[in-house]
């Protein structure tokens, strides 16, 4: 049963042109979190949602937002997409944002930039 | 220094060898320490976590920390083509921390 489900899979997208990744959870979990991966890179933090209240880290560039507009579902908005954001993006829960907690990966979705 | 280290590899073994998979970290204060396991376009997902010091053992794994050297260890034992994989340590300090990932070929 898929728990942590991220569309689509493939986004290919034009230089400039706004892009939105989606996910969703059957977890009911509190925190939801965005995770850029580049080819052999560790995955890097974007930002998090605990319920409603964002996190940003503070690197994340501005050209990425977020939307959580309820428990299940999480959005990844990247405004004006450069080359350098063709990546793995890694959506993931978890119960609770304590740092023993488990985190649950959906599959990402593999963005590339023309 | 970054906070946490990790050899990207590649490694090959032959199936049935004892793989070890390494990662150093900078900081004394971590105190939980995770490995994640990440197949080829999948998300990854976590396979072990240990608290302090010492080892734990789930089948045929095995997490070791050493926390005076900062230094953490996963092994495999008898290890299987299933095992192929990118293997991830990741720190916690609230937010975890993710190394680059190992990426490791058990061939038949």
């Amino acid at each position: 049963d898929a728990m942590v489900i991220q569309n689509p899979r493939y986004q290919v997208t034009q230089f400039g042109k706004p892009v939105t990744l989606s996910c969703s959870q059957t977890l009911n979990h509190n925190v939801m979190y965005w995770y850029q991966q580049k080819s052999s890179q560790a995955p890097k933090l974007l930002f998090h949602y605990y319920d409603k209240d964002f996190n940003n880290e503070a690197d994340t560039p501005d050209n990425f937002q977020s939307r959580r507009p309820n428990t299940s579902f999480c959005f990844l908005d990247i405004r004006s997409p450069g080359l350098g954001d063709a990546a793995m993006y890694l959506c993931a829960t978890s119960r609770d944002s304590r740092g023993i907690e488990k985190l649950f990966f959906g599959s990402g979705t593999q963005l590339s930039v023309l | 220094q970054k906070e946490v280290e990790q050899d990207p590899g590649p490694l090959s073994v032959p199936e049935g060898a004892i793989v070890s998979l390494n990662c150093t970290y900078s900081n004394s204060a971590f105190q939980y320490f995770m490995w994640y396991r990440q197949y080829s376009r999948k998300g990854p997902e976590l396979l072990m976590y240990t608290y302090s010091s010492g080892n734990k053992e789930d089948g045929r794994f095995t997490a070791q920390v050493d926390k005076s050297s900062k230094y953490i260890s996963l092994f495999i034992r008898d290890s299987q083509p299933s095992d192929s994989a990118t293997y991830l340590c990741a720190i916690s300090q609230g937010n975890l921390i993710f190394g680059k990932g190992t990426k490791l070929s058990v061939k038949p």
